[in-house]
């Protein structure tokens, strides 16, 4: 079974730049989730899909950063425009079963992101 | 505001259990006990849950006291590769979240 794949897995940009980073779920899990990640602390949940619809966002900066996930599969994080404190790993994670205590999420590698 | 507490970090012997303690003494009654582990430079990986009774899988075993405020992940035969940062987790409420704290960094020597 093939993992959450991200891309890319580096970007550095300058602040104030725009920023967008990619997730390729599971196949066939319809839960997708974004984390930040900063240095030295746990991930922390910014988005939460059910398919294509929003579950939780209420971690999103929304003034700068949007997520989308329009066919119920990939996803896309946008950071416009960029500050020093988003510079974090971004994670991507997936899961199969929404709603329930059991559900396991499978995270991909991260994008690590260097913002100047 | 993770529910957990964790201590910073502990090292162990290759070969060796590895026991890692978890207070979450304010758990409820319907919430799991999750563990995920991250190795550096990688996304978190899922170990193991439970609810009361104790769990074993392929990659560690989770004991849970009778009253539930605690629990201790046991890696059987620590390995080099078991490395990584070993985090506790309790669901929050009915929301589903995995709410990260700073975990243990756990460090296994030769």
């Amino acid at each position: 079974e093939a993992g959450v794949a991200q891309s890319p897995r580096y970007k550095i940009i300058e602040k104030r730049q725009s920023v967008a980073f990619w997730c390729n779920p599971i196949s066939g899990h319809a839960t997708l989730y974004w984390y930040q990640q900063i240095l030295g602390q746990g991930p922390k949940l910014l988005i939460q899909f059910q398919n294509n619809g929003v579950v939780d966002d209420s971690q999103l900066p929304k003034d700068r950063f949007s997520a989308e996930r329009l066919k119920g599969v990939d996803s896309t994080l946008k950071i416009q425009p960029a500050k020093l404190e988003d510079s974090a790993v971004y994670l991507c994670a997936s899961s199969s079963l929404a709603g329930v205590y059991q559900e396991t999420q499978y995270f991909g590698p991260g994008t690590r992101l260097l913002v100047l | 505001d993770a529910k957990t507490t964790q201590p910073p970090s502990m090292d162990c012997a290759e070969g060796r259990a590895a026991n890692l303690p978890c207070n979450h003494s304010t758990i409820s009654g319907n919430e799991y006990v999750y563990w995920y582990r991250q190795i550096h430079s990688q996304g978190p990986q899922y170990i193991i849950h439970g609810l009361k009774n104790n769990e074993t899988n392929e990659m560690a075993s989770l004991i849970i006291t009778e009253d539930r405020k605690s629990s201790t992940l046991i890696l059987p035969h620590a390995t080099l590769r078991d490395t990584a940062v070993y985090y506790c987790i309790v669901r929050v409420g009915v929301d589903y979240k995995l709410s990260f704290g700073a975990g243990t960094t756990v460090t296994v020597r030769a």
